[in-house]
């Protein structure tokens, strides 16, 4: 089983730049969601989904989109990226329907904007 | 919204040793609690979960951990550890009182097994 499946694992852009990570799922999980890990802070949450066409601001949105046309992908929009925008990126899908109710993450993107 | 705080950022324990890190979480009324391990430069993955039921709860590698309501904490145990149990450990609540169910982080725990 893929799970979810991240690309790229590595990204470097330079102050300004936009690009897509990318984020699939073959679940079925209604909930997708975008953390970024920074050390000391954890993991923080950016945008998530419910379900296809709908979408919200966790606690970091400034600076990225996001939208979920079908139930399996979910990418992550940087605009214009800047340095504080270096990072570790991770998706996670999730369903609210036990037993299974934990999140699975993909294997995370490592991006450095210099 | 929930809120979940992990009282040590570090814990360094000597191997064969017993360790117990700590996680107490905001209130609400029903909540799914988890544990996760993330080894270096890998991603996330689960150690245990508390849906219902037992308040003690057993994960993979001999890790367990105790719900308690009351406390409102999570605290996840190994009655011996092993240098392999080295990495960063997460502690995480997702409401099902009618949010969202998007699990919420504590900042982690990086537990760190000498020989």
């Amino acid at each position: 089983n893929a799970g979810v499946t991240q690309t790229p694992k590595f990204q470097v852009l330079k102050t300004g730049q936009s690009m897509t990570l990318q984020c699939a799922q073959d679940m079925n999980h209604e909930y997708m969601s975008w953390y970024r890990q920074d050390p000391g802070m954890g993991l923080r949450l950016i945008h998530y989904s419910v379900g296809a066409g709908i979408t919200d601001q966790g606690e970091v949105p400034n600076g990225y989109n996001v939208s979920r046309s079908t139930t399996e992908d979910f990418p992550l929009r940087l605009l214009s990226a800047a340095p504080s925008q270096t990072s570790v990126y991770f998706c996670a899908s999730s369903t609210q329907y036990p037993p299974s109710t934990e999140a699975f993450f993909g294997q995370g993107t490592r991006l450095t904007v210099v | 919204a929930q809120s979940v705080t992990q009282l040590d950022s570090q814990v360094p324990v000597f191997e064969e040793a017993p360790v117990e890190l700590r996680c107490n979480y905001s209130s609400s009324v029903s909540v799914y609690l988890f544990w996760y391990v993330q080894y270096p430069n890998q991603g996330l993955q689960l150690l245990l979960k508390y849906l219902s039921g037992s308040t003690l709860v057993k994960g993979i590698n001999g890790f367990e951990a105790e719900f308690n309501k009351s406390q409102t904490s999570f605290h996840l145990r190994k009655p011996s550890v092993h240098i392999s149990d080295t990495a960063e450990y997460f502690c995480a609540v997702s409401d099902q009182s009618g949010g969202s169910y998007i699990p919420t982080f504590g900042r982690g725990t990086s537990l760190i097994v000498h020989p």
